[in-house]
């Protein structure tokens, strides 16, 4: 059973506006989150993470949200550009693990 | 650096057949991890090795995989028998703690 879920396989969006990815997770023991980039042919390359004390991180054009009573947590990118295009992971972590577990992934296209 | 390195990048193998990839993690590292992408189920977790010692082999998938790490700068992961639904991208990633992962470009395995 997936514990992490993210629902939409593939956003298009135009250059210059907000891209929102979306992701659920089911296992309230959750306590870390992060986000990969994958592009095609290479490894996930990490993006940003949040720790479940906090309800918001921030990193240049990405913001990460969660909320915790929902379970879910997403990415916003503002502005959108055409180099964000890739594959994006979110994951989640249990404290005391090293184990990460990864939702299926959502296909971001930024149209120029 | 040179990043974690994975070899061979591409296999094309019969069923029946002993498959062997093999992956060096960053210098430093203490942490090393296999992960198999495919469509239906996105990045999972196969096992993690904790210097060199294995730790979680729970997402193993049955015996015909097995995984090494003679020493803190080499692993391997066997596949043998090969079968075509092993089929999928196989990506090492390594880590210091509990610090991020960061993953190799992957080998993408055929087995016909």
């Amino acid at each position: 059973d997936q514990q992490v879920k993210q629902n939409s396989p593939s956003l298009s969006v135009q250059e210059g506006r907000i891209s929102i990815l979306n992701c659920d997770y089911t296992n309230s023991m959750f306590d870390y989150f992060l986000w990969y980039k994958k592009y095609p042919a290479e490894g996930p390359t990490f993006l940003i993470s949040i720790s479940s004390i906090k309800d918001k991180n921030e990193d240049g054009r990405f913001t990460v949200f969660l909320n915790k009573s929902a379970k879910h947590l997403s990415l916003h990118i503002v502005p959108s550009q055409p180099g964000d295009s890739a594959v994006y992971f979110c994951a989640a972590t249990e404290g005391g693990t090293y184990k990460y577990i990864f939702g299926t992934g959502t296909r971001l296209k930024v149209l120029a | 650096d040179a990043g974690v390195i994975q070899s061979p990048r591409h296999e094309v193998t019969e069923m029946g057949q002993e498959v062997t990839l093999r992956c060096k993690p960053i210098s430093g590292h203490d942490y090393l991890f296999w992960y198999r992408q495919t469509m239906m189920r996105g990045l999972e977790l196969l096992i993690y090795f904790n210097n060199n010692v294995p730790i979680d082999d729970s997402g193993m998938p049955e015996d015909r995989f097995s995984a090494k790490m003679p020493n803190a700068s080499f692993s391997t992961l066997k596949i043998q028998p090969s079968e075509p639904r092993d089929s999928a991208v196989y990506f090492c990633a390594s880590s210091q703690g509990r610090n991020e992962q960061f993953f190799g470009p992957g080998t993408r395995l055929t087995v016909l």
